[in-house]
């Protein structure tokens, strides 16, 4: 079966635009999360979406948004880019409980010029 | 930020030897994840131990897991060339997010 699918895999923008990242996950997979992955902080979470509502929130600014539509399908917004906002953004699908693990996308590296 | 910590940071092996990583985590767990990444691309789960469970295996890996010393082990045995990669813990808590460790450069030379 098809694997999570995040366009684009490569973005450049310049501070202060707003962008949209795209996540397909897995064909019955209900729950999308995405991550931010950077040098310096690593691997954090930014937010769940489950069955169309936010399940979970990480610790980051309200520049920082996301939905998900009835396909599962998520998009993440970030809007007034900083150059700090530079970095991997990974989605991953899980069928929502919590002993299963969760699939990742290949990622989308924006970089904030 | 990150709850827990991998040891060592960076691992380099020869083919054939056996690869140990370490993880440490702070808070009870639901259950403790392993996954790897290959250089800056999407992460592959490998395995999950449940916070009941002590060890569990898969192929040639093999995980640990101690739940009073808040840590886990990841062992590849008879690595390969193949097994290069960065090597993360997660754990999860109550609710649904992922908590990563900083992640194992393991190289492996043939």
């Amino acid at each position: 079966k098809a694997g999570v699918t995040q366009t684009p895999r490569y973005l450049i923008k310049t501070r202060g635009q707003q962008v949209t990242l795209s996540c397909s996950p897995i064909s019955g997979h209900r729950s999308v999360s995405w991550y931010q992955q950077t040098p310096g902080q690593g691997l954090q979470f930014l937010f769940e979406y489950f069955s169309e509502t936010q399940r979970n929130k990480g610790n980051f600014p309200g520049r920082f948004s996301g939905r998900q539509f009835s396909n599962s399908r998520s998009e993440m917004n970030v809007s007034t880019l900083e150059l700090g906002d530079s970095a991997l953004y990974l989605c991953a699908s899980s069928l929502g409980a919590a002993d299963y693990g969760y699939t990742f996308g290949s990622g989308t590296r924006l970089t904030v010029v | 930020s990150q709850q827990g910590e991998e040891d060592p940071q960076a691992l380099s092996i020869q083919e054939g030897e056996n690869a140990t990583m370490n993880c440490s985590y702070k808070t009870s767990i639901n259950n403790l994840q392993w996954y790897r990444q290959n250089s800056g691309r999407g992460l592959v789960h490998l395995i999950l131990i449940r916070s009941n469970e002590r060890e569990k295996h898969s192929g040639r890996l093999r995980v640990t897991l101690d739940t009073s010393k808040k840590s886990s082990s990841l062992l590849i045995t008879a690595s390969r060339a193949a097994d290069t990669a960065s090597y993360f813990c997660a754990d999860r808590t109550s609710g649904s997010r992922l908590t990563f460790g900083e992640g194992t450069q393991l190289t492996v030379n043939p």
